[in-house]
């Protein structure tokens, strides 16, 4: 167990819905960031919130959105699904807002768009 | 920009052969510091390495060693004696000091390892 929890671990979903992943970083852990791991894009970095506050944005679409609750979980909102949108989505911690010993990974959320 | 290249789309061994994964990658920052993860079938990734571009001293780790080369811009992975339990796609990823602060990951490398 790495202490990231994400969930739900599958979601299916029709396209042009809504849906809301969700992250609890490792105790202790400030920073925390979201990527997708698709097939044709691999892995990608979308978006990083350090202690409530966006820090660095990556390839994230604007349909997608993302924040950081005071108690330090957060959540990644996809609307407007596509088929394409089907990925594995991770969310990694870490202590501080800058990289140090490296990124804890969770097990990560897999969509399914239908 | 940052750049990781796997060239190794997939590679097939039998088990107990040793077997090099290669990453070539790109930067302009000098510091900048380089990982590899294992993503076994159940999806997770899993952290091996993490080398700083200070430190060129190889790592060994039981069967596991990585090559740092500055001067070719490489951080190979080698598996020695390699078990089934191996079978999994390895990425190499990058971060620099300055940027974005986040991981470029290669395309990765699924290893099968046939018993």
């Amino acid at each position: 167990d790495s202490g990231v929890t994400q969930t739900p671990k599958h979601l299916i979903t029709a396209t042009g819905q809504r849906v809301t992943l969700r992250c609890s970083p490792r105790s202790g852990d400030l920073s925390v960031y979201w990527y997708q791991q698709s097939l044709d894009q691999g892995l990608q970095f979308l978006i990083q919130y350090y202690n409530g506050e966006e820090r660095a944005k990556g390839n994230i679409l604007e349909r997608f959105s993302a924040q950081q609750f005071p108690d330090l979980h957060s959540e990644l909102n996809l609307s407007s699904l596509e088929l394409g949108d089907s990925a594995l989505y991770f969310c990694a911690s870490s202590v501080a807002e800058f990289l140090d010993d490296g990124y804890t990974f969770g097990s990560g959320t897999r969509l399914t768009v239908v | 920009a940052q750049k990781v290249t796997q060239a190794q789309t997939e590679i097939s061994v039998v088990e107990k052969e040793d077997v090099t994964l290669d990453c070539v990658y790109e930067t302009r920052d000098t510091t900048y510091y380089l990982f590899w993860y294992k993503q076994p079938p159940s999806g997770e990734l899993v952290f091996l390495i993490r080398r700083n571009s200070f430190d060129e001293q190889n790592e060994i780790s039981g069967r596991y060693s990585w090559n740092f080369q500055k001067s070719t811009s490489s951080f190979n992975f080698t598996i020695t004696a390699s078990q089934v339990v191996d079978s999994a796609v390895y990425f190499c990823a990058l971060i620099s000091s300055t940027g974005r602060r986040a991981l470029t990951f290669g395309s990765g490398t699924r290893l099968q390892v046939q018993p």
